[in-house]
């Protein structure tokens, strides 16, 4: 029973080059949240999807910044034109439904932006 | 006012001793409250999850929630130099957006 799985673990990107940060849920979970955290600070809320939905984006930047959740295939979370202050490890969770369940995290990704 | 806040750390505490831990939120209906434990440069492993008021134990972890004073701790019964992280509570409200506080660090002195 596999957990949450992120991809790549390490991205390295020059500024204004493009990241795409990969997360495929638990078994049986549709319900996929992404996180920010940047070194020393908390974890900051980014987008909450479902399958071919976004629910809640409230915590995405308005520019560069995308989140989808396709029908087959893992959520994408993309990142256009990186710039040094998108350096950040970015984690995900999932959780079966919305209500009264446990969500868990995968491993995260950590971007560097030289 | 944010909508989860965590009492200000670091905490150390003595092996063997009990480390509490406090979290308040702003959103009266929320309905489902967790507890994350993070080591450093690792992902939050969630510990405990609780959703009604009292209490719920589960080993050397005790979670209690307040609903009616928007409060809910976690204790650390034994406490252990392995369990030196930092701990983020985490809510739910009727929004189903996943809200974290911005974590206690605590240190357990052997």
């Amino acid at each position: 029973n596999a957990g949450v799985m992120q991809n790549p673990r390490h991205l390295v990107r020059r500024r204004g080059q493009e990241a795409r940060l990969r997360c495929s849920p638990m078994k049986g979970h549709s319900h996929v949240y992404w996180y920010r955290q940047l070194p020393e600070e908390g974890l900051k809320f980014m987008v909450y999807l479902q399958k071919e939905n976004i629910i809640d984006e409230s915590g995405m930047p308005k520019e560069r910044f995308s989140a989808e959740f396709p029908k087959e295939g893992p959520s994408i979370l993309r990142i256009q034109q990186v710039v040094r202050g998108d350096s950040a490890a970015y984690f995900c969770a999932s959780s079966p439904t919305e209500i009264n369940t446990e969500a868990f995290f995968g491993q995260g990704t950590r971007l560097t932006v030289v | 006012q944010k909508e989860v806040e965590q009492n200000s750390g670091p905490l150390s505490v003595p092996e063997g001793a009990i480390a509490s831990l406090n979290c308040t939120y702003s959103d009266r209906v929320s309905q489902s409250f967790f507890w994350y434990r993070q080591y450093s440069g690792k992902s939050p492993e969630l510990i405990m999850s609780i959703y009604s008021n009292g209490d719920k134990e589960d080993g050397r972890f005790t979670a209690q929630l307040n609903k009616a004073s928007q409060y809910v701790s976690l204790l650390i019964r034994d406490s252990q130099p392995s369990d030196s992280a930092t701990y983020l509570c985490a809510v739910k409200p009727n929004d189903y957006k996943l809200s974290f506080g911005a974590g206690t660090t605590v240190t357990v002195r052997a």
